[in-house]
């Protein structure tokens, strides 16, 4: 089975502009969630998405959006990008139904940098 | 709320020496354990799990075992080697929560 995908790896944006990050989950999962690692605060929660519907969602501002597709396929997008936005975003998908634990597998990020 | 709490980095061994590294939990109920591992330019993998108490979970070398006495999952590994130079993570699942809580990570540096 494939693993986790995100697109792009790599990105340079310039603060006030918006960004679009795509994740393609492990066929036949259905829970994507997304995280924020900085050096400085570690690996952050921001939100979970299961059959086009957030679950569960982090303690980020309102720039930080996402949505998922009736495929699993997930993006999340960030508005008006600050400095302190420049992280790895990791994404990683779940198997809920028939699971015994909620195991997330992760793809290899995309690491965005605001200049 | 749901925390786990791991020592401090970075650990810096030699190869073949002996590897723990503590993590301690709280969460309500019988959450499932995890070790994940992060490799330098890369996203987390999972490296082993537990889903009940006394359980052990083993994985290249690497072993965690659920001690819910001590709500404890401690990552050890009899002989470490260069390459497992990595940024290592314990995390939690709640029953009945498709949410996951890490710790802060642990850098383990292994030297030749």
């Amino acid at each position: 089975k494939a693993g986790v995908t995100q697109t792009p790896r790599y990105l340079i944006k310039t603060r006030g502009q918006q960004v679009t990050l795509s994740c393609s989950p492990i066929s036949g999962h259905r829970s994507v969630s997304w995280y924020q690692q900085t050096p400085g605060q570690g690996l952050q929660f921001l939100f979970e998405y299961f059959s086009e519907t957030q679950r569960n969602k982090g303690n980020f501002p309102g720039r930080f959006s996402g949505r998922q597709f009736s495929n699993s396929r997930s993006e999340m997008n960030v508005s008006t990008l600050e400095l302190g936005d420049s992280a790895l975003y990791l994404c990683a998908s779940s198997l809920t139904e028939g699971a015994s634990s909620y195991e997330q597998y992760f793809g290899p990020g995309t690491r965005l940098t605001v200049t | 709320g749901d925390s786990v709490t791991q020592m401090e980095g970075p650990v810096t061994l030699s190869e073949e020496a002996f590897l723990t590294i503590n993590c301690t939990y709280t969460a309500t109920g019988y959450p499932s354990l995890f070790w994940y591992v992060q490799y330098p330019g890369e996203g987390l993998q999972l490296l082993l799990k537990a889903t009940k108490a006394d359980d052990k979970g083993s994985n290249k070398g690497f072993e965690a075992t659920y001690r819910k006495e001590t709500t404890s999952f401690h990552l050890e590994k009899g002989s470490v080697q260069v390459s497992d130079s990595a940024v290592y993570f314990c995390a939690l699942s709640a029953k009945g929560y498709q949410k996951v809580t890490f710790g802060t990570g642990t850098k383990l540096q292994v030297i030749p």
